[in-house]
């Protein structure tokens, strides 16, 4: 299995463009995370989906978008970016409860914005 | 909301020593935590995880202690080697909902040779 995969790896885009992150992971996860994590600080949580045509907020959501039209996949989009987007962002995926609250990362994707 | 913090940014430890990571959380109703290890560029690596209605849990070469009195968990790494050399992150949830985690900012962990 390849696990959790991510492109690109890096990207830089100027400020009012728009891209999209992609997401993939082949271990039938219902679960799956998209994570931004700036210099020096921990983990926030952008969106989160827990199953195919569900996804929901999580702590930081504003300037991007998900959907969840798979299970394996789930895209991230920024819309119009802006300097305070470039941070690195992490997708992840877990089961539904197993025994284990796990979550599976991704390599990553370093985005810069300016 | 959960708040997750470590007390110490960077911890220096020698080889073969024994390495403790802390941990201090707000939410009275998490369920678990887990501790991760990030190297650099690369993507947050499970370590080791603990339910709330446990107070120890080992791994190979690792040990976490949960503290619910005073909300404080631990991450104890035995015979601390090279390859340890990374941040390590604790976080903690809620099960149900999506399982989601809120991630502490990190601890430095150095291994000097």
């Amino acid at each position: 299995n390849a696990g959790v995969t991510q492109t690109p790896k890096f990207r830089i885009l100027k400020i009012g463009q728009s891209m999209t992150l992609q997401c993939t992971q082949d271990m039938n996860h219902n679960y799956m995370y998209w994570y931004r994590q700036d210099p020096g600080m921990g983990l926030k949580l952008i969106y989160y989906s827990v199953g195919a045509g569900i996804t929901d907020k999580g702590e930081v959501p504003n300037g991007y978008n998900v959907s969840r039209s798979t299970t394996e996949d789930f895209p991230l989009r920024l819309e119009l970016a802006a300097p305070s987007q470039t941070s690195v962002y992490f997708c992840a995926s877990g089961p539904v409860h197993t025994g284990s609250y796990e979550q599976y990362f991704g390599p990553g994707t370093r985005l810069t914005v300016t | 909301g959960e708040s997750v913090g470590l007390h110490l940014p960077t911890l220096s430890v020698q080889e073969g020593d024994n390495s403790i990571i802390n941990c201090a959380y707000s939410n009275s109703a998490s369920d678990y935590f887990i501790w991760y290890k990030q190297e650099s560029g690369k993507g947050p690596q499970f370590i080791i995880d603990i339910r709330s209605n446990m107070d120890k849990r080992q791994g190979q070469r690792v040990t976490v202690l949960l503290n619910k009195t005073v909300k404080h968990l631990s991450l104890q790494i035995a015979a601390t080697q090279p390859g340890d050399s990374a941040v390590y992150f604790c976080a903690g949830g809620v099960g149900g909902g999506g399982n989601k985690l809120t991630f502490g900012t990190g601890t430095q962990l150095k291994v000097e040779l």
